[in-house]
């Protein structure tokens, strides 16, 4: 079945960087893009990044480009959230999660998340 | 960016009877290959979020039949026909049609 495990989160200080990593099986990883959605304590759910299946194209959402990097490696059925510069309003529960095409249509198959914790 | 509002913030609901919940995005969410991409998550208390509907109203593997979804271009509808007690949970209306992907506030169903 698909399995989507999220690591790397932690307590950081502002303007330090993390790196997430989120171990794919069960299914083909190069077949499928994948997304980065993160969760506020007692919030909602805010899209942060995608990638396409062959790590051609990226997208951001606007809070984090620039200081946020998604990517992936097929050979190691691995996706990556490099996060620079991080601010106290990162801190989140960060999921991955596959889409249902190529592409982009729409996230299926969701990550228990990590953890992350900007503080002083 | 697409805005996506959801009505209620939460439904108080008897076991056995329906619920509804409406999704509003602030433009058209077809695609230009023709597809709709608005989709229903379900978010069970200390869960992970789980696709219920795809696609406006296709049910994803393992959903029960009394979840469905309707709608077109702006308004969009989730119906659970009879909630039992594991229904209970946050519901996100989500779209991928356009980066930046969005999704709605949320509605909390909870037993009354």
């Amino acid at each position: 079945q698909v399995q989507l495990v999220e690591s790397g989160g932690g307590v950081v200080q502002p303007g330090r960087s993390l790196r997430l990593s989120c171990a794919a099986s069960g299914f083909t990883f190069s077949s499928y893009a994948m997304h980065w959605v993160r969760q506020a304590p007692g919030k909602g759910l805010e899209w942060v990044a995608s990638i396409y299946y062959d790590g051609t194209n990226e997208h951001y959402a606007d809070p984090v480009k620039g200081r946020f990097t998604i990517s992936r490696d097929n050979s190691k059925n691995t996706l990556y959230l490099q996060m620079n510069s991080l601010r106290p309003e990162d801190s989140a529960l960060y999921s991955c999660a596959r889409d249902r095409a190529r592409a982009v249509a729409g996230f299926d198959y969701w990550g228990l998340g990590s953890l992350v914790t900007v503080s002083s | 960016d697409i805005v996506m509002t959801q009505t209620p913030l939460s439904s108080p609901v008897t076991l056995g009877q329906p619920a509804s919940i409406s999704c509003r995005s602030s433009q058209s969410l077809v695609h230009r290959d023709g597809n709709t991409y608005l989709s229903w998550l379900q978010q069970r208390p200390g869960q992970t979020p789980r696709l219920l509907i795809y696609k406006i109203s296709n049910r994803f593997s393992g959903v029960p039949d009394r979840f469905s979804g309707s709608g077109a271009g702006t308004d969009f509808t989730l119906n659970i026909s009879r909630v039992e007690a594991e229904d209970v949970g946050v519901y996100y209306c989500t779209q991928a049609t356009e980066y930046p992907l969005t999704f709605g506030g949320g509605t909390k169903v909870e037993i009354k």
